[in-house]
């Protein structure tokens, strides 16, 4: 079991550019979560999916964030027209059910220029 | 909303000694689990041990172990036989059960622990 993968590792965009994050669960793993981490910070709940299902985006910004987890492939969190505040870890998780088996991914780093 | 504090940003130990890294929450909801996590420099957010609020009775896992004061509702983890490899930074973590939003994790701020041979 390969674990929660995500990619990319790094990523670098301009300002006014589009980010696009993948994050694939592990085997068996139908909840999938995303965390943003501001340098020096904790990790910040963004958003909650189910395939198919938005669940809980109580985290997400208002504008210019989405997120989806399709019923084939993997979940994508996506920024549109990236500012430098967007600059930060962003972190994908997923479990079997909510509690055991939690298991996050190694994250993406995003860069705003 | 629940909010988690960790009032202490750093602290330090000698490599084979004891350290003890405190949390605080704050939730009106009687179920739900707490957890620590370790994040060393890959980044990478390792559990280190995970509490239900249900069992009086503290978690412990090897050399960690917490002290769950449900009353008081503090959560610190102690670090017993500290080793180079625990130098990390370490985050507290809540998690209410039931809702919409079972499986939403609610941080704090975190506390880089640096062990010193």
């Amino acid at each position: 079991n390969a674990g929660v993968m995500q990619n990319p590792r790094h990523l670098v965009r301009r300002r006014g550019q589009e980010a696009r994050l993948r994050c694939s669960p592990m085997k068996g793993h139908s909840h999938v979560y995303w965390y943003r981490q501001l340098p020096e910070e904790g990790l910040k709940f963004m958003v909650y999916l189910q395939k198919e299902n938005i669940i809980d985006e109580s985290g997400m910004p208002k504008e210019r964030f989405s997120a989806e987890f399709p019923k084939e492939g993997p979940s994508i969190l996506r920024i549109q027209q990236v500012v430098r505040g967007d600059s930060a870890a962003y972190f994908c998780a997923s479990s079997p059910r909510q509690v055991y088996g939690y298991t996050f991914g190694s994250g993406t780093r995003l860069t705003v220029v | 909303a629940q909010t988690v504090t960790q009032s202490q940003p750093e602290m330090s130990v000698q490599e084979a000694e004891t350290v003890t890294l405190s949390c605080t929450y704050d939730t009106s909801e009687n179920n739900y689990y707490l957890f620590w996590y370790k994040q060393p420099p890959s980044r990478q957010m390792i559990l280190v041990i995970r509490q239900e609020a249900y069992k009086q009775q503290n978690a412990t896992e090897n050399r960690f172990s917490v002290n769950f004061q449900k009353a008081a509702k503090s959560f610190s983890l102690k670090i017993s036989d500290s080793q180079l490899g625990d130098t990390a930074m370490y985050f507290c973590a809540f998690m209410k059960t039931g809702g919409t939003s079972y499986g939403k994790l609610t941080f704090g701020q975190g506390t880089i622990l640096t062990v010193h041979p």
